[in-house]
């Protein structure tokens, strides 16, 4: 079965310092992916990035970028110079095979202050 | 890309009626995916729904609290049955995009049942 795990309920930054949420998974499938989104609090679901688990390269979309270790099972997020705009509810997220649905961790609330 | 819609976008329901949400996606997709987001939590998979067939349930989800009907490649439509206020959540639709490198979420239907 497959698992995501995020630890941090909250994080706190002040605007333009980096952030690093964390995310681990587990799964026994060989091909796989990972995403995170952001999910302000008008409740829309926002894609971030996505990392392919045969991919070479780090993702990186802009201020975000995707941190794969794949032998320790990890997909952190690191956001660079924080905006109050991040503040958010965050979620990784794995699907299997391709197509299937996406399993969530339960988020990382991030508070960015001024 | 996808555009997904959702109707309604929220609802205030009595316990013990029945709502039905629609999921209109602007493309056609083999797999729609209806979710629940309760309160303060992460996203939960309710079903997978394919055209032509009878929707995947995921463990916890059963068809007579939730049946879908899914009449075309476009469209989706989930109902909360016999509603309590346990049911009160956001559920929310999505689909992949070409080459499943993102799942798009409609807005998703703000559930309150009193």
């Amino acid at each position: 079965a497959q698992k995501i795990t995020q630890t941090q309920p909250g994080m706190f930054v002040q605007e333009k310092e980096a952030v690093t949420l964390d995310c681990t998974y587990d799964t026994s499938d060989q091909s796989y992916g990972l995403f995170w989104y952001k999910q302000p609090s008008s409740g829309e679901m926002i894609f971030l990035i996505y990392q392919g688990s045969y991919d070479e390269q780090n993702a990186t979309e802009g201020r975000y970028s995707l941190n794969f270790q794949k032998a320790r099972k990890s997909a952190n997020l690191v956001i660079s110079a924080s905006q109050l705009g991040d503040s958010a509810m965050y979620f990784c997220a794995m699907r299997g095979q391709a197509g299937t649905a996406l399993i969530f961790g339960k988020g990382t609330t991030l508070s960015v202050s001024s | 890309s996808a555009v997904i819609s959702q109707k309604p976008s929220r609802d205030i329901c009595q316990r013990g009626t029945s709502l039905t949400i629609q999921c209109q996606v602007d493309s056609q997709v083999t797999m729609m995916f209806w979710y629940r987001q309760q309160p303060g939590q992460s996203l939960t998979l309710i079903a997978t729904a394919n055209q032509g067939s009878e929707a995947t349930y995921e463990s916890g989800f059963v068809i007579d609290k939730f049946p879908i009907s899914r009449p075309n490649l476009t469209f989706s439509t989930l109902t909360v049955s016999n509603m309590s206020p346990e049911d009160s959540s956001i559920y929310l639709c999505s689909v992949w995009g070409q080459g499943n490198n993102e799942q798009f979420f409609g807005p998703g239907t703000r559930l309150t049942v009193l």
